[in-house]
């Protein structure tokens, strides 16, 4: 069975310091793997995707992720935090040949100034 | 095309009423999803379509939901005798494809008073 754990409900760094938010993921098949971010009463944009390439992902607004196979993780990273990446992180998992994308949980991280 | 559409953004209705929102997807999308977000939670599937073909629906979550796309382009989902349980932010995405990244409209705040 597909799943998704992202391991902190919550995380706060200060700004300027690295971001990490933990993603493990559990899958049968090969996976594709996103992160998405949700603003206040927005909806859902990508950060980045990894589907079967490269395993370091680079995405928007600084943002990164890198998949390991052999710990089935996909963590994103971000090496200097600002304001406003202040939001709602969802891991995500969806699988070759399936129709259905598995959310986990979310992670809201805090910025402080 | 400016992305996924959603009408309305926000909705409060009656217990007992029934309701449609409205999603347009990107317009060379074949395929939309529905999910619903409640508070704290990650985004759940409800329902998928590809083109006018509902291809899963057993995950809406009772008999008062159902959803159309008659010409495969936009798609409604209705929720009949609406419960306060059904408060929730209401999701289409839209994607060309599996394992694709979807992109998802800004939601339809459900508030069944």
């Amino acid at each position: 069975a597909q799943s998704v754990t992202q391991l902190d409900s919550h995380v706060s760094v200060s700004e300027g310091t690295p971001v990490l938010l933990r993603c493990n993921y559990s899958s049968s098949y090969s996976p594709s793997l996103f992160w998405y971010v949700q603003h206040p009463n927005k909806g859902l944009q990508l950060l980045l995707k990894y589907t079967s390439a490269a395993t370091l992902v680079k995405g928007i607004n600084g943002f990164e992720a890198e998949f390991k196979k052999s710990e089935t993780s996909f963590h994103l990273t971000k090496p200097s935090a600002h304001m406003s990446d202040a939001a709602e992180y969802f891991c995500v998992v969806s699988y070759t040949g399936g129709f259905k994308t598995i959310f986990g949980a979310g992670t809201r991280l805090f910025v402080k100034a | 095309d400016t992305g996924v559409s959603q009408n309305p953004r926000h909705k409060i209705t009656k217990r007992g009423q029934n309701v449609t929102f409205r999603c347009d997807p990107i317009s060379e999308h074949n395929r939309l999803y529905w999910y619903r977000q409640t508070l704290g939670q990650g985004p759940e599937f409800l329902t998928y379509f590809q083109n006018e073909a509902q291809l899963e629906k057993s995950r809406l979550l009772s008999d008062r939901f159902s959803a159309e796309r008659p010409k495969g382009s936009f798609s409604t989902l209705e929720i009949q005798r609406t419960e306060q349980g059904d408060s929730a932010m209401y999701l289409c995405a839209s994607s060309p494809g599996t394992g694709v990244y979807y992109t998802f409209g800004s939601g339809t705040r459900l508030t069944v008073v």
